[in-house]
């Protein structure tokens, strides 16, 4: 199994512009997020999903968009590019959601807004 | 809204020695669960603690619940060189799916 594939590795943006980050999962979990991790703070949540057709807000989701048309893909997209959105970008999935189960997250995506 | 400290932010150990992370959470959690990062990779899952005071062992490995189910501590007895990494936990904010991370604690072996 591949498990979170997360497309592109490594992407430099310019300040305004727009892109998705891709991130599938091919172990059919109902429970997918998206985390940025920034030196020194650790993740955090930027939009979750707990199936397809339902997503919601974590803690810093302004100027980021997802949404989740299959159980496999959930994309997450960046409106206009500031460079306070440079970050590592994870995204997680997990089988169920309720009492919790371990996350499984895709090897991140490095991105850098100019 | 709900904090998770992690403290302290570094340590670095001599190999062999013990190291331990706190964890503690600003409101009680249903679970807890441990994550290790190593350098330039992405989060591993370790481990989820559900039970008031449940304390499991993995190998080298200790990690406790406390009984309040607002603080969490990891042990490593004996650290080795492949222990290098980021150690997080994790906690659902009550009532939601969301997931917090800790700050985390970043551990640093010398050989």
């Amino acid at each position: 199994n591949a498990g979170v594939t997360q497309t592109p590795k490594f992407q430099v943006l310019k300040t305004g512009q727009s892109m998705t980050l891709q991130c599938a999962q091919d172990m059919n979990h109902e429970y997918m997020s998206w985390y940025r991790q920034d030196p020194g703070m650790g993740l955090r949540l930027i939009h979750y999903s707990v199936g397809a057709g339902i997503t919601d807000q974590g803690e810093v989701p302004n100027g980021y968009n997802v949404s989740r048309s299959t159980t496999e893909d959930f994309p997450l997209r960046l409106l206009s590019a500031a460079p306070s959105q440079t970050s590592v970008y994870f995204c997680a999935s997990s089988y169920k959601t309720g009492l919790g189960q371990p996350q499984h997250f895709g090897d991140g995506t490095r991105l850098s807004i100019l | 809204g709900q904090q998770v400290m992690q403290i302290p932010q570094y340590q670095h150990v001599q190999e062999g020695e013990d190291f331990t992370t706190y964890c503690n959470s600003s409101t009680t959690l249903s679970n807890i669960q441990w994550y290790k990062q190593r350098p330039g990779g992405h989060p591993v899952f370790l481990i989820q603690l559900v039970k008031s005071g449940e304390v499991k062992k993995q190998k080298r490995l200790t990690f406790q619940f406390g009984e309040a189910k607002k603080n969490s501590s990891l042990h490593i007895t004996a650290t080795q060189t492949t222990d290098v990494g980021t150690y997080f936990c994790a906690g659902p904010t009550s009532g939601t799916y969301k997931y917090i991370f800790g700050t985390g604690t970043r551990l640093k072996v010398l050989a």
